[in-house]
């Protein structure tokens, strides 16, 4: 079952500005990853955030985790137009077997 | 050196055929997975194999059948190929089952005609 949802479903904005999505998920987690996937490729792993952790940075990337309100955000700063591509959210899934997907966000950084 | 490769990258069939994707990971991971991703994105799980083992198998078609010859490979045979089977379909790999960072495959984008 979905476990995940990504918010906005599309972004669009301009070189060097900030992005923000947000990922909201249902039951406790112990971790919650970012991937990104660009256009005909596979996912790529970007960071993954502990349950004990409240933020995590990674080049220009910052997320936050917050447990209370089972929500994290992931911001991309001075965007670039190679950032381009959709960004999901992963949580373990119940029994964690593996990782359950959100359905992403898209993300358009124009020049 | 490609961690996870995955063949063919594009297949296009007629329905009713039966095809193969393959799929081989160099990372010495213990554990795999198959997901198909629908036209709008939305990623799901079909099976995840632990050292040759089945571990998950969602509600997918028995037509949809997974073979992992050791535990480098996944390969995922498809019989009676239907219009509802086109997507892209994409082999990751983990180090060990459950939580852990998934490294993914270029994808296979499958059409059936």
């Amino acid at each position: 079952s979905q476990q995940g949802e990504e918010d906005p479903q599309a972004l669009s904005i301009q070189e060097g500005e900030n992005a923000t999505m947000n990922c909201s998920y249902k039951t406790s987690i112990n971790n919650l990853q970012w991937y990104r996937q660009n256009s005909g490729r596979g996912l790529v792993h970007l960071i993954l955030i502990r349950s004990n952790e409240r933020e995590k940075h990674s080049g220009r990337l910052r997320v936050t985790l917050d447990t209370s309100k089972k929500s994290s955000s992931l911001l991309i700063t001075a965007s670039r137009a190679a950032d381009t591509a959709s960004y999901f959210c992963a949580t373990p899934r119940s029994g964690y077997s593996t990782l359950t997907f959100g359905k992403g966000t898209m993300l358009l950084v124009s020049p | 050196d490609t961690a996870v490769s995955q063949t063919p990258k594009y297949l296009v069939t007629q329905m009713g055929n039966d095809k193969s994707i393959k799929c081989e990971q160099n990372l010495g991971h213990d554990t795999m997975y198959w997901y198909k991703q629908d036209s709008k994105k939305f990623l799901k799980i079909m099976f995840s194999y632990n050292n040759k083992e089945l571990i998950i198998n969602e509600t997918v078609p028995n037509r949809f059948s997974p073979k992992s010859p050791d535990k480098a490979h996944l390969n995922l045979h498809i019989n009676s190929l239907e219009l509802g089977d086109s997507a892209v379909y994409f082999c990751a790999s983990s180090q060990r089952q459950g939580e852990y960072e998934q490294f993914f495959g270029p994808g296979t984008r499958l059409t059936v005609l």
